[in-house]
């Protein structure tokens, strides 16, 4: 079994300021990497799906990279705002149809 | 709006009595699966379904069946809940199978035991 860490568990931010947090992996036989937001109350919604070493993707405020060398993708939020405020899931793709997930990162966007 | 919709928001059932937690899908997707997420741990994955063929995780407790009807309609159940089974149950999609297709996922149940 795989192990997917996300560090930090929690994060809080002022409204206005970037910030960044991290999904770990082991980097051996790397199929893809996904990144996912869900909201309170609210269905957990696709950000990302990565899969090439270096990939850089953005939507809005928010970009992935990823590092599958060394088994790691960073999240960066530009100028958080309140509606950022959610819990971050990355999962890896492990085969046989499998996402693993790690714990997720909770964010809240102090106003 | 195509979605995936999971029903009730909230279940609550007692200890040992038989519960079912339903999902259904107006995607048309091909794969769906079952999640179960305790308090602040990574969603776990139960097992999933490719159009009618069913697989099981290895460790998904043999409490824990599914079924799935038809395309549009997925049910987890669990025979005899215990306190341990209290958890958050996502139900997901995928158009199809692959590394690169992207889960959708309903609003959850969250299952309290008493």
């Amino acid at each position: 079994i795989l192990n997917v860490e996300q560090s930090p568990q929690s994060l809080h931010v002022q409204e206005g300021d970037s910030t960044n947090f991290t999904c770990s992996f082991p980097s051996s036989n790397f199929y893809a990497l996904h990144w996912y937001r869900w909201e309170t109350a609210k269905s957990p919604e696709a950000l990302f799906v990565m899969t090439l070493n270096g990939d850089e993707k953005k939507k809005g405020r928010i970009s992935a990279t990823l590092n599958t060398k060394e088994g790691y993708s960073y999240l960066y939020i530009k100028g958080s705002q309140p509606e950022d405020s959610a819990t971050y899931l990355c999962a890896l793709f492990q085969g046989a149809q499998k996402l693993v997930f790690g714990q997720g990162t909770r964010l809240t966007i102090n106003p | 709006d195509a979605m995936v919709i999971q029903n009730p928001r909230y279940q609550v059932t007692q200890f040992g009595k038989p519960v079912t937690l339903s999902c259904s899908q107006t995607l048309n997707h091909n794969v769906m699966y079952w999640y179960q997420q305790k308090s602040s741990q990574a969603p776990k994955l139960l097992f999933h379904y490719y159009d009618k063929d069913f697989n099981n995780e290895a460790d998904t407790p043999d409490n824990f069946q599914s079924r799935r009807p038809n395309t549009s309609f997925c049910f987890l159940d669990i025979r005899s809940p215990g306190l341990g089974d209290a958890a958050m149950y996502l139900c997901a999609t995928s158009r199809d199978k692959g590394w690169d297709e992207k889960l959708f996922f309903g609003s959850g149940t969250q299952l309290s035991v008493l």
